[in-house]
């Protein structure tokens, strides 16, 4: 089965600076990945998905890259705010299925 | 994308006793949806998969008698905790599949076993 490993539990960065959250998988690589936002108490909340085919994707602040290779993707969050402090979770499909498996997590905090 | 409901946000049961979460799907047919289970700093964990008229296909590990899962429309999906015991306290979410790529979790529903 696939284990996914996010680089941090948890990670302080300065406001108005780029967050990089790192999330690594091990075994085969999925026709894509996704990342969510998830706060205390709350259901996860999708942000971005990015296929295998694709090096980057953008959304306002956010940016996602897949490297198939390293087997990894990172998440930025560019003049980060501090409303953007969360845990932020990637999840990759289970072979040929809708299933989801998610990472472990990591909390950002920003710092003001 | 779709509106998810669960119901209650917060239930506190007995050791022993019976608690039915209910999740709603308000603007979105599902044919399938999904349960998860997520302990404090842990992740998501998929417990079962729930499909519209048919019997849910549950992970291993998770037992089906104890966490009963009924689909019987394409907007409601109930997961019954069966004989609730303190280590069932968690936190669970459900999800609706839009498709191959995407899936609508709910708001979660914060379950405390005395």
């Amino acid at each position: 089965s696939q284990k996914i490993e996010q680089n941090s539990e948890a990670l302080n960065i300065q406001e108005g600076k780029t967050a990089t959250l790192t999330c690594n998988y091990t075994n085969y690589s999925p026709a894509y990945l996704q990342w969510y936002r998830q706060d205390p108490g709350r259901g996860p909340v999708f942000l971005l998905l990015i296929r295998e085919n694709e090096k980057e994707k953008r959304k306002e602040r956010l940016k996602v890259t897949f490297d198939t290779t390293l087997k990894q993707s990172l998440f930025h969050i560019t003049a980060s705010q501090p409303a953007d402090s969360a845990t932020y979770l990637c999840a990759l499909p289970v072979f040929g299925n809708e299933k989801l498996t998610f990472g472990t997590g990591t909390r950002l905090t920003i710092i003001p | 994308g779709a509106v998810v409901s669960q119901h209650p946000s917060w239930v506190i049961c007995k050791s022993g006793t019976s608690v039915k979460i209910e999740c709603r799907s308000l603007d979105f047919q599902a044919t399938t949806m999904f349960w998860y289970r997520q302990f404090p700093k842990q992740s998501l964990m998929l417990m079962a998969t729930s499909n519209e008229g048919s019997k849910a296909t549950y992970e291993q590990g998770v037992e089906k008698d104890k966490f009963l899962i009924n689909h019987a429309s394409l907007t409601l999906s109930t997961l019954t905790v069966t004989s609730a015991h303190p280590e069932d306290s968690s936190f669970y979410i459900c999800s609706l599949s839009g498709g191959w790529e995407t899936q609508y979790f709910g708001p979660g529903t914060r379950l405390l076993v005395l």
